[in-house]
Parts: C-alpha cells; structure tokens; sequence
C-alpha cells in the first residue's frame, strides 16, 4: 500500500540553524501539506501546495518557513533560523483531491512525522 | 475561523465495551470531517470520515454520525479492543479553504482488559 515518507525521523539542531525536513507524498498525489504537533497540543496547519506553489498557509507560517518541491517526487520545509519554540512533531501529508462526481475528496495521508528539537 | 472541540480528553472503556468521542465546530461552512487515529510514535491515520451531504458512516466495527443543524458530530467504536487503544482526533475541512484541516485536542483511548 502506497504510503507517505519523511526523513529524518528525528532531527536535533542549535537555536538558529537552519533545517530542512523531507517528506515523499504518495506518487499520484496532488496536494500537499505540512502540520505540526507541539507535544500534547492540538495538531495545527502550517501550509498547503498545489500545482507547485502554496495554496494556504497560516500564521504559524511566516517568512521562517518555506516549502518546495524540488523534483517530482520530494516536498520540503525549510526553517531559516530555528528558534526553540519550533520544537514539534512536524507530519507531512498529501491527498488526491479528485473530482468525484461533482465531489471533492479530501482524503489526507499523514507520514509518520518528523521530530524537531531545537536547542 | 473554524474552531473544533474534541471530548472527552481521556476515555477509559472495557474490553468489548462501546466508545463515544464527540466533537462541535464553529463554521457552518465546514463539509468535511475526518477521523484520525495516533499511536505512539506514528502519524494520524485516517479511519472514517464524513461529508456534509451524509448523516451516518459505518465501517464495520466503527461508525461516524453527523448532526448538521448542532453542529456536531461522533466517531462511535463497538465491541472495543487492545488494539483500539489510541488517540483519536477529529477534524473538520471547508473545501474552498484548500482543504485546510483543523483539528479538535485529541482523546486519549484506553481499553482496559
């Protein structure tokens, strides 16, 4: 069964590096999307992409943070300069999003997450 | 914007016993509502959702009702098993807000042998 993937599974970096978390959608997929999950929160929306540009983003996802899809296959979120507050479970998800009889699916696969902690 | 309520936070069933989650939301345009289940140490899973256009879901041993006019809807689980131990979440997604799921705090499930 096809899944989501991401890379790494956990992440530890210094307060105001720079990281980069990957994640590989479902290959007929056409949307994206990354969550975050602070430990024992609400998970909460950061942004979503389409047709390789952003679709909506939420004001967690300011100009920190930015998303890409570099090849056919990758989508990543880049954080510029980490702050301690961004320690979180980070999950990526795609969905088809197919038009179903006059219907719109919208059907998120979640990958297993990545955990940031920031130092 | 939407806003979802989950309860309860933790709830603690029998083995073999029935579970109920409920949550609320806010906006009236919201059409979309998924249930997600977390182990430990993984993503949500997604187990059953719900369109606006439907009142009552069933997958076998799990069923999902929606109450359009409350505003409400229920992720209901039968004849409970270790195995359904999990948090659960709810969520609700507007079509035209690009499918932007916004979630409810999650419930704890703990099914007691």
């Amino acid at each position: 069964e096809p899944e989501v993937t991401q890379t790494p599974s956990h992440q530890v970096t210094q307060m105001g590096q720079e990281v980069i978390l990957r994640c590989v959608p479902i290959s007929n997929h056409l949307y994206f999307y990354w969550y975050r999950q602070i430990l024992g929160q609400k998970v909460e929306f950061l942004v979503s992409f389409y047709n390789n540009e952003i679709s909506e983003k939420s004001e967690i996802f300011d100009d920190q943070f930015s998303v890409e899809r570099p090849d056919g296959s990758n989508f990543t979120l880049k954080i510029r300069s980490t702050k301690l507050e961004d320690s979180a479970m980070y999950f990526c998800a795609s969905s088809e999003a197919t038009p179903l009889a006059g219907l719109v699916y919208n059907e998120q696969f979640f990958g297993p997450g990545t955990r940031l902690t920031v130092l | 914007g939407e806003n979802v309520e989950q309860h309860p936070s933790t709830l603690s069933v029998q083995e073999g016993d029935s579970a109920v989650i409920k949550c609320t939301y806010s906006d009236s345009a919201s059409n979309y509502f998924p249930w997600y289940k977390q182990e430990l140490g993984k993503g949500p899973q997604l187990i059953i959702d719900i369109r606006s256009n439907v009142g009552e879901k069933k997958d076998q041993r799990i069923a999902v009702t929606l109450n359009k006019t409350a505003k409400h809807f229920s992720l209901h689980i039968t004849e409970t098993q270790p195995e359904d131990s999990a948090v659960y979440f709810c969520a609700a997604s507007i079509d035209s807000s690009n499918y932007q799921l916004i979630w409810g705090a999650g419930t704890k499930l703990i099914i007691k042998p």
